[in-house]
């Protein structure tokens, strides 16, 4: 079966650096996306990586190692807004979106 | 301002109600998307739609119906509503299902059936 795993929880302090990791197990791949959803909010594009390496993008970075499966979200210097669920996904071989269950980060003062 | 909007924001329904949620883009958008929301689970695709007069199944497509008459509009209907319904609804779209482009969802719609 397809599969998306990612941490159920993570807690950070305000101007730290934190990493959320994703793997993946899918039928194809056709890229990996993170979104941020804030509580009882939509979620909004946060990066899109197709090819292996670090793609950054301000605050926010995103690592994709498609032999390994992994991903992983870099947030640096971290403000109490940052706290938000991250979800991770997959397209798979049928373009379909495949989605993790989502990362809640908890940033602390 | 461009986006999707979702109605109604917040329903609750009796149990073997008909309930259906309106999404509705101004993007121009081919592909349109529902998905459910439950709590510590992924967002589960229900049904999509790749273009204006086609739709598929998704993941858990069971009790759900939806039609594309035009670009725009993409309603969900629960023809009679069960209390494994309760979710939170999310309708996205994008600019198609083969690109790489991102999705944009809308606001949502929170659902109780009791």
């Amino acid at each position: 079966g397809q599969n998306i795993d990612q941490p159920t929880e993570m807690t950070a302090t305000e101007g730290a650096i934190v990493q959320i990791n994703c793997t993946y197990q899918t039928s194809g791949f056709n890229g990996l996306f993170w979104y941020q959803q804030h509580a009882g909010e939509a979620p909004t594009f946060l990066s899109y990586n197709v090819l292996d390496g670090l793609e950054e993008k301000g605050r926010f970075s995103s690592f994709l190692s498609r032999s390994k499966g992994y991903s992983y979200l870099l947030l640096k210097e971290l403000q109490m807004k940052d706290s938000a669920s991250y979800l991770c996904a997959v397209k798979d071989s049928n373009y379909q979106l495949i989605w993790g269950a989502g990362t809640k980060l908890i940033i602390k003062p | 301002i461009a986006g999707i909007t979702q109605a109604p924001t917040s329903q609750i329904l009796a149990a073997g109600r008909r309930m259906t949620l309106r999404c509705t883009q101004d993007m121009r958008h081919n592909a349109m998307y529902w998905y459910r929301q439950d709590l510590g689970l992924g967002l589960r695709l229900i049904h999509y739609s790749n273009t204006a007069g086609t739709t598929g199944k998704g993941e858990v497509p069971d009790g759900y119906s939806v039609s594309r008459a035009n670009t725009d509009d993409f309603p969900l209907t629960l023809a009679s509503a069960v209390p494994s319904q309760t979710s939170v609804y999310f309708c996205a779209s994008s600019d198609g299902a083969a690109t790489t482009g991102e999705l944009f969802f809308g606001e949502g719609s929170r659902l109780t059936v009791l």
